[in-house]
């Protein structure tokens, strides 16, 4: 069965930290990974999407990884900010398949 | 400003009860996705569609039903036969199916309660 983990659960950093958040997954063959963020009662925000020949992609201070053969990904963020609060999806596509495999998300929280 | 509207934002449904949500998009995607977030759950894709008059089953579709008769709306009914309604559901759209790449944009969820 497809599945796609996100470590940790949950997050506390302070303001103007850097943070890395993880993704490991199992779907084979693959296609493409998604980081998502979504803010509390709102619909989840494309940050960015790696296809198999991609090892980074960045987004302002938001810096995706992407290792194919250990099936890991990770989503780095430098000087956090309060606006960063809120939930990470990490989401993964199979080679040939129109679904997508969620992950259950990680909850980051910034303080001041 | 070209995106995806969902309403009501919140909404109640008395036992025995069909409820119609609402996704309306303009960004002249033509496919359509419905999924249904529990908490500390992934997303779980309900119903979806590629053309007008056209859609698909996902992992959980058993209780719901969609339609497809405009490219730019696809109605999800939660009928009475979904004996745990209570979820945020979250439409979406992407340009097509099948270019895996491209990103889904998500419309802001209506969460569904039982009275």
């Amino acid at each position: 069965k497809n599945q796609v983990e996100q470590s940790p659960q949950s997050l506390i950093i302070l303001e103007g930290k850097n943070c890395t958040l993880q993704c490991n997954y199992t779907v084979s063959p693959f296609s493409n990974l998604r980081w998502y963020k979504q803010d509390t009662g709102r619909g989840p925000v494309s940050l960015t999407i790696m296809t198999f020949s991609e090892n980074t992609k960045s987004n302002g201070r938001y810096t995706a990884t992407l290792d194919a053969d250990t099936k890991q990904s990770s989503l780095h963020i430098t000087a956090s900010q309060l606006s960063d609060s809120a939930s990470y999806i990490c989401v993964v596509t199979g080679a040939g398949s129109y679904q997508l495999t969620f992950g259950k998300g990680t909850k980051l929280s910034v303080i001041p | 400003d070209g995106g995806i509207t969902q309403s009501p934002k919140y909404l109640f449904r008395k036992e025995g009860q069909n409820v119609t949500l609402s996704c309306e998009q303009n960004l002249n995607h033509d496919a359509m996705y419905w999924y249904r977030q529990d908490p500390g759950q992934g997303l779980r894709l309900i119903y979806y569609s590629q053309i007008v008059n056209d859609f698909q089953k996902g992992d959980i579709a058993e209780g719901y039903s969609v339609s497809r008769e405009k490219k730019e709306s696809f109605p999800l009914t939660v009928t009475s036969a979904q004996k745990n309604p209570t979820a945020f559901y979250l439409c979406a759209s992407s340009i097509d199916l099948r270019v895996g790449n491209q990103p889904q944009h998500f419309g802001d969820g209506t969460r569904l309660s039982i009275l």
